[in-house]
């Protein structure tokens, strides 16, 4: 079945680490996306992919990195500079971006936690 | 910038009640609008859209219209059920940034 994989579900960092979440796309999608929820605040942009090796920060990049190496795979590293990581995060893609009628797919999301 | 606003939640409803979910966006250009749901645990699915003025997306029971002269793109629907529940966000496309989405209004409707 064509979807988009986020793993892990779970996910503790502890204080100084640096930790990686995985997002993978089968669809063909040429754009891929970060996203981060946190109660009553919504979702909130972190970086986007338009295409391979290329990508843009989002509203709130600081403390995250991503690489976009292959089309299926948009991986985001949170960093030890994010000093406020816990949330869930969801990733998103899309066949283009900015097409006026495009929707996303998102996956499961990753829920991460400070221990 | 661009934005959108929806109404805060809670809601509550009971089984067969009315919702109405209001959004308003920002008015640059003719963006796209959508209403996106998330159930617990779970990532967004797109419930409906709509790509210009006066267009009507609808889904599962669910309908906004496209609302040019108001800006808004309010969610309703006549008969909710307990399988409603859920979060939903309001979001525009358009511009050069990619999807924008209201903070969500969680619904939660009791039998």
């Amino acid at each position: 079945d064509g979807g988009i994989t986020q793993s892990p579900k779970y996910l503790f960092r502890k204080e100084g680490q640096n930790v990686t979440l995985s997002c993978e796309q089968n669809l063909n999608h040429d754009a891929m996306y970060w996203y981060r929820q946190d109660p009553g605040q919504g979702l909130r942009l972190i970086y986007y992919s338009q295409i391979v090796n290329d990508f843009q920060k989002g509203d709130i990049a600081e403390g995250y990195s991503v690489s976009r190496e292959k089309k299926e795979s948009f991986p985001l590293t949170v960093t030890s500079a994010q000093k406020n990581p816990t949330a869930f995060y969801l990733c998103a893609s899309s066949r283009r971006h900015e097409a006026t009628n495009e929707k996303l797919f998102f996956g499961s999301g990753t829920q991460l936690s400070v221990l | 910038g661009d934005s959108v606003t929806q109404m805060e939640g809670p809601v509550t409803l009971s089984e067969e009640a009315f919702l109405t979910i209001n959004c308003t966006y920002t008015a640059t250009g003719y963006p796209s609008l959508f209403w996106y749901v998330q159930y617990p645990g779970e990532g967004l699915q797109l419930l409906l859209k709509a790509t210009k003025a006066d267009d009507k997306g609808s889904n599962k029971g669910f309908e906004a219209t496209y609302r040019k002269e108001t800006t808004s793109f309010h969610l309703e629907k006549g008969s909710v059920q307990v399988s409603d529940s859920a979060v939903y966000f309001c979001a525009r496309l358009g511009g050069n940034t990619p999807l924008v989405f209201g903070k969500g209004t969680r619904l939660s409707v009791i039998a």
